[in-house]
């Protein structure tokens, strides 16, 4: 059982390129996450899904897109990177509890800088 | 809006004696406080909730939490520290009433345990 997978774990883009952060869960959560931490701020949220084929913008949602096409995977696409997406990137995963006190699993984290 | 303050930056404690991580919070309607805590290059890992019940909730780690209503509060402690307790913790709300309502997230304060 690995719980929350992410990759890559470190990552050094240009202005303007694109990328994937790949997540992955072996747990059949419904739910699943993308946060963004950034220092002194905590987590923003960014997406979120809550099963196979729906996905829905959190706090800070622009610059970003993800998709929802299996249970297990929730990547996390980045366009046109640029500076202010330097930041580290955390997906986690939960069950849907009907009283909403669903706790998160979350993955080790994706470091990404924008140069 | 819902939203959580963790008032101090940092918090400087000897081994062995107890600490205090402070969480004030803000919501409409019945709170849902959780604690994750952050150990260096990981992601966050799950302390405890309050979602009803005793004020007084104990999670792991020998960690608890006490619910106070009236002060707004969900404030984090441990009787005796340990220099491995050293870490960045969270507190996390989310409006329990609000079916659709997502987790906020504090900015986090840095536990420095000296030995």
């Amino acid at each position: 059982n690995a719980g929350v997978t992410q990759t890559p774990k470190f990552r050094i883009l240009k202005i303007g390129q694109s990328m994937t952060l790949q997540c992955t869960q072996d747990m059949n959560h419904n739910y699943m996450y993308w946060y963004r931490q950034d220092p002194g701020m905590g987590l923003k949220l960014i997406y979120y899904s809550v099963g196979a084929g729906i996905t829905d913008k959190g706090e800070v949602p622009n610059g970003y897109n993800v998709s929802r096409s299996t249970t297990e995977d929730f990547p996390l696409r980045l366009e046109l990177a640029a500076p202010s997406q330097t930041s580290v990137y955390f997906c986690a995963s939960s069950y849907r509890v009907l009283s909403g006190a669903n706790v998160l699993t979350f993955g080790a984290g994706s470091r990404l800088t924008v140069l | 809006a819902q939203s959580v303050a963790q008032p101090e930056d940092q918090v400087n404690v000897a081994e062995g004696n107890p600490l205090t991580v402070k969480c004030t919070y803000s919501v409409s309607g019945n709170p849902y406080l959780f604690w994750y805590v952050q150990y260096p290059n990981r992601g966050l890992q799950f302390l405890l909730k309050y979602i009803t019940g005793d004020n007084l909730v104990k999670g792991s780690y020998g960690f608890e939490a006490e619910f106070n209503k009236s002060q707004t509060s969900f404030h984090l402690k441990k009787p005796s520290a340990l220099v491995s307790d050293s870490a960045l913790y969270f507190c996390a709300v989310r409006d329990g009433t609000g079916a659709n309502s997502k987790l906020t997230f504090g900015k986090g304060i840095t536990l420095s345990v000296r030995p």
